[in-house]
């Protein structure tokens, strides 16, 4: 299995643009957990999905923030308008689901700079 | 909400030795702990887990024992080698496959020559 996918790998964009993370799960997968990584505040959960539904969203920063889960083998992260501050390490990571097992595996993030 | 606490923040110790990290939680329904492995510029990778219904687990050189009562968990890695120099995370979730992680703040252990 290739593991989990994650697109783009770095992304540099000016504040106030769009920006569209994408991830794919390990095949089989039912859960998927979208997290975000900084120096200052750690890994922090944003959202998590359970058979493409968003069970937990509290993590998610403000409403510039979106994500969505249009089937099982992919999900997007949506920043608009982007700003500075929430340039970071986004991280996709999915596990077998509800029951059936708890291991997160991780993707290779993406590297988000936002000048 | 879960919150995670994770000592020290920073560890140095011989090659050969042993090297210990600490971590507490808040939440009493949580019953799963892994703790995951980050060298620079990696992805977290998992490298030992443990459920409430076992005090300790042991992967050669790796164990992590488990105190619910006191709601503590801890890493021990034994005979350390350089590869082992990387930031360890503890991880605290309420576990059957249906929940996020939550983080501690990351234990950066480095191996000295």
């Amino acid at each position: 299995d290739a593991g989990v996918i994650q697109s783009p790998r770095h992304e540099v964009t000016e504040m106030g643009q769009e920006v569209t993370l994408r991830c794919k799960p390990i095949s089989g997968h039912n859960s998927l957990f979208w997290y975000r990584q900084t120096m200052m505040r750690g890994l922090e959960l944003l959202i998590y999905f359970n058979n493409n539904v968003p069970i937990d969203d509290s993590g998610m920063p403000e409403d510039r923030f979106s994500a969505k889960m249009p089937n099982a083998s992919f999900s997007t992260l949506k920043i608009q308008p982007s700003e500075p501050r929430d340039s970071a390490v986004y991280f996709c990571a999915s596990s077998l689901g509800p029951g059936a097992g708890d291991t997160q595996y991780f993707g290779p993030g993406t590297r988000l700079t936002v000048l | 909400g879960e919150n995670v606490e994770q000592h020290p923040s920073t560890l140095s110790v011989q090659e050969g030795d042993s090297a210990v990290i600490k971590c507490t939680y808040s939440d009493s329904a949580s019953n799963y702990f892994p703790w995951y492995k980050q060298e620079l510029g990696k992805r977290p990778q998992l490298i030992i887990d443990i459920r409430s219904n076992v005090g300790e687990k042991k992967d050669q050189r790796i164990a992590v024992t488990l105190n619910k009562t006191a709601k503590h968990f801890s890493l021990h890695i034994t005979e350390t080698q350089p590869e082992d120099s990387a930031v360890y995370f503890c991880a605290a979730s309420t576990g059957g496959g249906a929940d996020g992680l939550t983080f501690g703040k990351g234990t950066h252990l480095i191996i000295q020559p």
